[in-house]
């Protein structure tokens, strides 16, 4: 099972700056990765997935990067709606799985 | 408008049954591979199964395989999980949600307690 470890747990920030999520993976996942937005009650909703691709309606401040082993979400200038629990996930092997969340809140 | 729409949560007791139906609208339905996820009380997103468009294909994590069974009606618009031999750790909001890659479709979730 591939292990997916994002950091930090807890990331405080400003309105208006920028945040910088990180995710690793225990081996390769190429390119198949994905980050998920989930607010308080809400079911997650999709970002970004192949590591750099926005879905759908996703505002352009957030980016992603990454290949292989080392990824990385990107909001680059917080609004209150940011406000949230994001997630990565590899779909590169079976089982799926997914990091275990960082939480950005408000400084 | 897309939708998913999960039914079917509820308390059980350990040991007990339960089937979850996830009905889908708005899009090509059995186009689309399928997946259950579900969510620990205060906890992260753990992905549970995942079935394919003509339910040839299906995989599970670990931790459900042979006490869970994904299942699908196309003409149906529907994705169920049968799930069997519950047990207090299987306690958790269940999504469903379209895709086996970037999941881009989610329900609303449904919530299945198991407790004596």
């Amino acid at each position: 099972e591939i292990v997916m470890t994002q950091s930090p747990a807890t990331l405080s920030v400003s309105p208006g700056e920028r945040a910088t999520l990180s995710c690793r993976a225990s081996q390769s996942v190429n390119s198949n990765l994905a980050w998920y937005q989930q607010k308080p009650g809400q079911a997650p909703r999709l970002l970004i997935w192949g590591a750099s691709t926005r879905a759908t309606g996703v505002p352009a401040r957030f980016s992603g990067s990454g290949s292989g082993t080392e990824f990385t979400l990107t909001i680059s200038s917080l609004q209150s709606e940011d406000f949230a629990v994001y997630y990565c996930h590899q779909y590169n092997n079976w089982p799926r799985t997914f990091g275990q969340g960082t939480k950005v809140e408000i400084k | 408008e897309v939708q998913l729409v999960e039914s079917g949560g509820g308390l059980v007791q350990p040991g007990g049954s339960l089937r979850l139906s996830c009905a889908a609208s708005g899009f090509s339905f059995s186009s689309s591979w399928m997946s259950w996820v579900r969510q620990a009380p205060g906890k992260g997103l753990e992905w549970v199964a995942t079935i394919k468009q003509d339910g040839s294909e299906i995989f599970y994590v670990e931790s459900v395989r042979g006490r869970f069974t994904i299942s699908r009606d196309n003409a149906k618009n529907s994705l169920y999980l049968q799930m069997n031999s519950l047990r207090v750790d299987d306690t958790a909001v269940y999504y469903c949600a379209r895709g086996h890659h970037g999941l881009d479709i989610w329900g609303q979730g449904t919530m299945v307690p198991v407790s004596s």
